[in-house]
């Protein structure tokens, strides 16, 4: 089945700096690769996701790039703030009808103001 | 996500005893899942259903049984507690159509279940 690892498993940055998640899938038939954002004492929720037909994907200060050969997608946050402070979640699965994602192990990004 | 609902927020119980989570939805969604977070090892899929009538088993099942009552109902059950199941429970669901955002699971507020 699909293994997906994420690194780093904790990110600290300042106010204003940028924060890059990666994670690497095994699945080569793998083609939709969502992020989550878990708050404190919330359900994780999509933030962006990005399909095997697309490399790149942005929306305001949030980014996903997708390199399907090297088989691994990474999370940009540009102009951190402090609530972007969360965990985050990357995962992998194949579209359609038997869709269940297999998740990275999350990465506790804490932005200091 | 306030369409997912689940109870108790809070559970502590004592090793052997049945606990039921339960996990209420107002999407109108077929596919309902439950994970388990444990700290450093991110989510982990217990049991899915794709409808009512539809039961599958993810990669950590052993421990855990589940009922899918209605299309808005599935609940989770551990019919003898024991301390390593600890952990933050999540209920998600998901709609398969074409039109919709199709892949996007969409997550309950968790249940923090404790066993001593």
């Amino acid at each position: 089945g699909e293994n997906v690892e994420q690194h780093p498993s904790t990110l600290s940055v300042q106010e204003g700096d940028s924060a890059v998640i990666k994670c690497t899938y095994s699945d080569s038939a793998s083609n939709y690769f969502p992020w989550y954002k878990q708050e404190l004492g919330k359900g994780p929720q999509l933030i962006i996701d990005i399909r095997s037909n697309v490399g790149e994907k942005k929306d305001q200060r949030i980014a996903v790039t997708l390199n399907k050969t090297a088989k691994h997608f990474s999370l940009h946050i540009t102009e951190t703030q402090p609530e972007d402070s969360a965990v985050y979640f990357c995962a992998a699965s194949m579209g359609g009808g038997s869709y269940i994602p297999t998740f990275g192990r999350g990465t506790s990004l804490i932005v200091h103001p | 996500d306030a369409d997912v609902t689940q109870t108790p927020r809070n559970r502590i119980t004592k090793t052997g005893k049945r606990i039921m989570l339960e996990c209420s939805q107002t999407k109108g969604h077929d596919r309902m899942y439950w994970y388990r977070q444990d700290p450093g090892l991110g989510l982990r899929l217990i049991y899915y259903s794709f409808d009512v009538k539809d039961i599958n088993k993810g990669e950590i099942s052993d421990g855990y049984s589940v009922s899918r009552q209605a299309q808005a109902k599935f609940s989770l059950s551990l019919e003898s507690a024991i301390p390593n199941q600890t952990a933050l429970y999540f209920c998600a669901t998901s709609d398969p159509r074409p039109q919709s955002s199709y892949n996007e699971q969409f997550f309950g507020p968790g249940t923090r279940l404790t066993v001593l």
